[in-house]
């Protein structure tokens, strides 16, 4: 059963418009949200996780259980923000992330 | 501090050939997971290992697939008889324990199947 779906393949915006980046989840216990980053060339790494409830490099996510969501904004987006950017649920009871298939993120100048 | 370390970066084998992938986790990472990613997908998830002992390998796809960790830190995952389908990235991710909720990347190691 997917437990994490990423509608969008491709978000392609100009720099300085808003971005939201759609994750929603499917999971019957309490669940724990991230939001993991994989700029160009670099390792797959964490970006923010929903019981932090912190801004990180100006994104924020906010987890919805009535819509079971979790999407990732920003107002004004910059061109490094351009990367691959993979919503995660955390099973907890057995400890497995779960991710989606990730959503790609480019920045226009 | 080094990160998480994955060798080979890059392989490419025969269809029926035998493979093996390393991982060495951060030190002191007693949680360590096996993912494989496939192109346009995200990881999927293979085995967790907690310490020594795979505590779930409910998503090895088949029995040619085995993973060792038997000192509790570097892990091994082990690919009999390839085939094709195969080929992705596997990648490999430790944390401090089974409660930190973050999980530290390795690079990868890109396995082609000819």
């Amino acid at each position: 059963a997917q437990r994490v779906t990423q509608p969008e393949k491709l978000l392609s915006v100009f720099k300085g418009a808003p971005v939201e980046l759609k994750c929603n989840y499917s999971y019957s216990g309490s669940p724990e949200l991230f939001w993991y980053v994989q700029y160009s060339r670099q390792r797959l790494q964490l970006l923010l996780r929903h019981i932090s409830r912190e801004s990180i490099k100006g994104f924020t996510a906010d987890l919805n259980k009535g819509e079971t969501s979790f999407h990732l904004k920003k107002p004004f987006a910059q061109e490094e923000d351009s990367a691959m950017y993979y919503c995660a649920v955390l099973e907890y009871n057995f400890n497995k992330f779960y991710f989606g298939s990730g959503t790609k993120l480019n920045v226009k100048p | 501090g080094a990160g998480v370390s994955q060798t080979p970066s890059n392989k490419v084998t025969e269809k029926g050939k035998y493979v093996e992938l390393r991982c060495d986790p951060i030190s002191g990472h007693t949680a360590l997971y096996w993912y494989r990613q496939s192109l346009g997908q995200g990881p999927e998830f293979l085995i967790y290992f907690q310490g020594t002992g795979a505590a779930d390998d409910s998503g090895l796809p088949n029995d040619r697939f085995f993973a060792v960790r038997p000192e509790g830190s570097v892990s091994t995952l082990k690919i009999q008889r390839t085939e094709r389908g195969d080929s992705a990235v596997y990648l490999c991710a430790s944390s401090r324990d089974r409660d930190t909720g973050e999980l530290f990347f390795g690079e990868g190691s890109r396995l082609t199947v000819l």
